[in-house]
């Protein structure tokens, strides 16, 4: 059974701070997404990262996928009230058809005006 | 990109009772797959739905709770069986085609009482 560890689980900053949430894991995956999810919806993508040691920017977002493909990170700059919600690291395991994903516990962001 | 439309939103139900939620998406997609989502955590694959044939169950669920239909490209349904309240989540559809990205629909929130 794949699992990914995503830290912290819980996050609580003011705006305009830095911060990074880690998602982990022993498998290899050969792709990982980042999900953002608010109260009453469903998860919305972010980003996919692929190849191992890339990293993807996405305004003030920044995503990196180890060199491995086993480790990634978030890194959000000068956090936005808007920030606020649930983030989820998810690793694919696509073949073909296949598009199964594995989910992180997700990292509640409050960031707090 | 693909837009998911699930039905209904959310229900109160009472234990015992049975609850079919829908699943509609707006072209042909490859994957369906159902996910559930307890509260304050990360999402849990339930089953994979296959066009035609009997859905692929993840460890610790069951056709005979979770029955699952899909009997085209672009629809399916998860029905609930007997619930009770340990029931009580959120559960979401998801859908992707060959080699893409996964979308969600916004989920349906099951209180059981």
């Amino acid at each position: 059974t794949q699992l990914l560890e995503q830290s912290p689980q819980f996050l609580s900053i003011q705006e305009g701070e830095n911060l990074t949430v880690y998602c982990n894991s022993s498998s290899v995956f050969s792709s990982l997404q980042w999900y953002r999810q608010e109260p009453g919806e469903g998860p919305v993508l972010l980003v996919t990262v692929v190849t191992g040691g890339e990293v993807k920017k996405l305004k003030r977002l920044t995503f990196q996928f180890g060199d491995a493909r086993k480790d990634s990170s978030l890194h959000i700059t000068a956090a936005q009230t808007g920030d606020t919600g649930l983030y989820l690291c998810a690793g694919a395991n696509s073949g073909g058809s296949n598009y199964k994903l594995t989910f992180g516990k997700g990292t509640l962001l409050t960031v707090n005006p | 990109s693909a837009v998911i439309s699930q039905k209904p939103s959310r229900d109160i139900c009472q234990r015992g009772t049975s609850l079919t939620i829908q699943c509609q998406v707006d072209s042909q997609v490859t994957m369906m797959f159902w996910y559930r989502q307890q509260p304050g955590q990360s999402l849990t694959l339930i089953a994979t739905a296959n066009q035609g044939s009997e859905a692929t169950y993840e460890s610790g669920f069951v056709i005979d709770k979770f029955p699952i239909s899909r009997p085209n490209l672009t629809f399916s349904t998860l029905t609930v069986s007997n619930m009770s309240p340990e029931d009580s989540s959120i559960y979401l559809c998801s859908a992707s085609a060959a080699g893409q990205r996964a979308f969600f629909g916004q989920g349906t929130r099951l209180t059981v009482v």
